[in-house]
């Protein structure tokens, strides 16, 4: 019941195109769900973060969709850009553990020229 | 203001030896968190500390695995007889008290064990 599950597993599109990541969770609890990019090397880096009483929210390029009904969430990118092409990772976080990430498995995305 | 620090950033030991992991938060942050990440795989979190203080280790192996932030100095991932199937990355992340909900995550340690 802690698991956030995560689609697709890789995804290529061709610059300029918009990628959707999606991710489906179970335990109604988590309440705080970030969104992370991960470079071969380096750290998760934290892009954008949602709460289950927005239906919404943009940061540049980046956007969040949420459905509280159907406890789902996906990432939107748009005018993906080759540098965008990179590991994403959606979270979740449950009400009261101190911010403990459940994450999910990852999508890897490979943006062409 | 310098991110979360990891070191070393690559580690190689063999079967039976030790592993010490060390994490420096970001200044002005008191939270530390210790993520693995087994390849081709999500993170999992293994250990929320504050300072002097275990608060969740409900991600830690029973044993082998023990974890410290002591009031001065890095937070550090102690792996005891490591075993292959600890090689890994593992992630440090800190969060600023007031708003721990956002992580910042450090570059990590690649632990190879032979």
């Amino acid at each position: 019941q802690q698991q956030v599950k995560q689609s697709p597993q890789s995804l290529i599109v061709q610059k300029g195109g918009i990628p959707i990541i999606n991710c489906a969770y179970e335990n109604t609890a988590f309440d705080y769900f970030p969104w992370y990019q991960q470079f071969p090397g380096k750290g998760p880096a934290l892009l954008i973060a949602i709460r289950p009483d927005v239906s919404e929210k943009k940061e540049g390029r980046f956007t969040i969709s949420f459905n509280k009904s159907a406890k789902q969430f996906s990432l939107h990118i748009m005018d993906s850009q080759p540098g965008d092409s990179a590991t994403y990772f959606c979270a979740a976080v449950l009400r009261g553990t101190a911010s403990k990430l459940t994450f999910g498995t990852g999508t890897r995305l490979q943006v062409t020229l | 203001n310098a991110g979360v620090m990891q070191n070393p950033r690559h580690l190689v030991r063999r079967r039976g030896q030790e592993a010490r992991l060390r994490c420096s938060p970001m200044k002005g942050h008191s939270h530390v968190y210790w993520y693995r990440q087994l390849p081709e795989e999500g993170l999992k979190f293994m250990v929320y500390l504050q300072k002097e203080n275990i608060i969740d280790e409900s991600g830690m192996p029973k044993e082998r695995f023990s974890a410290e932030f002591p009031k001065e100095g890095p937070s550090i991932l102690r792996i005891q007889q490591v075993v292959r199937g600890d090689s890994a990355a593992y992630f440090c992340a800190s969060s600023p008290v007031g708003s721990v909900y956002e992580q910042f995550f450090g570059p990590g340690t690649r632990l190879t064990v032979l």
